[in-house]
């Protein structure tokens, strides 16, 4: 089944404990992207990538990571979370170019709470 | 900068019809995507318009007017089910989505 995989679905952490959530797609898709939802503010994009070893900020980046050493795996890297970065994560994926009909497929969300 | 607009919420009755409308105003334009998300799960894929006009898939049905920068989604006999968040998006560029706030539809009996 195509799919993005995403891990945990879950997570409560401490201030400042490094934390990597993992994203894995098997459709073969060049374009994976990082996004978080909050209320009131919609889906905003963390991180993208185009391919592998291309990577590039999207509209909030700060105090996150990527790294895109292999097609299927984009990785989220928080070093040090902080309480502001509670949110619903979002990986997604795409083929290249512009003429994909699906837009993103989404894979299932990290709920990930930081206290 | 990239502006989407959509109503922040909406009701309907069980069986009625409702329009999300959508307005943008975006550094480009390649397509326009309806999303449906479920409160807590992940958006799914529910309409692509890329030409002007109507695109209609069963009890849903999306249209585009570029030169408007406007789209709306129709959503004909509701159902309960249906209750859930609308997200419109529109590919600036590349693969790029960028999404507006998303309008939240509360179907009643």
């Amino acid at each position: 089944e195509a799919q993005v995989t995403q891990n945990p679905r879950y997570l409560i952490t401490v201030t400042g404990k490094k934390l990597t959530v993992t994203c894995s797609q098997n459709m073969n898709h060049e374009y994976m992207s990082w996004y978080r939802q909050d209320p009131g503010l919609g889906l905003r994009q963390i991180y993208y990538s185009m391919n592998v070893e291309v990577t590039d900020k999207g509209d909030v980046p700060e105090g996150y990571k990527v790294s895109r050493k292999e097609k299927r795996n984009f990785p989220l890297i928080l070093e040090s979370p902080s309480p502001n970065q509670t949110s619903l994560y979002f990986c997604a994926s795409s083929l290249s170019g512009t003429g994909d009909p699906y837009g993103y497929t989404f894979g299932s969300g990290t709920r990930l709470t930081v206290v | 900068g990239q502006n989407i607009d959509q109503p922040t919420e909406m009701t309907a009755t069980e069986g009625a019809i409702v329009q999300i409308n959508c307005t943008y105003q975006t550094s480009g334009f390649n397509g326009l995507f309806w999303y449906q998300q479920h409160a807590g799960e992940a958006p799914t894929f529910l309409s692509y318009n890329v030409l002007d006009g109507l695109e209609e898939k069963g009890r849903f049905s999306s249209f585009l007017s570029r030169s408007k920068g406007y789209s709306y989604l129709l959503l004909k006999e509701l159902q309960m089910k249906d209750s859930a968040s609308y997200l419109c998006a529109v590919r600036v560029s590349g693969n790029m989505l960028t999404f507006g706030g998303g309008t939240r539809l509360m179907v009643k009996p």
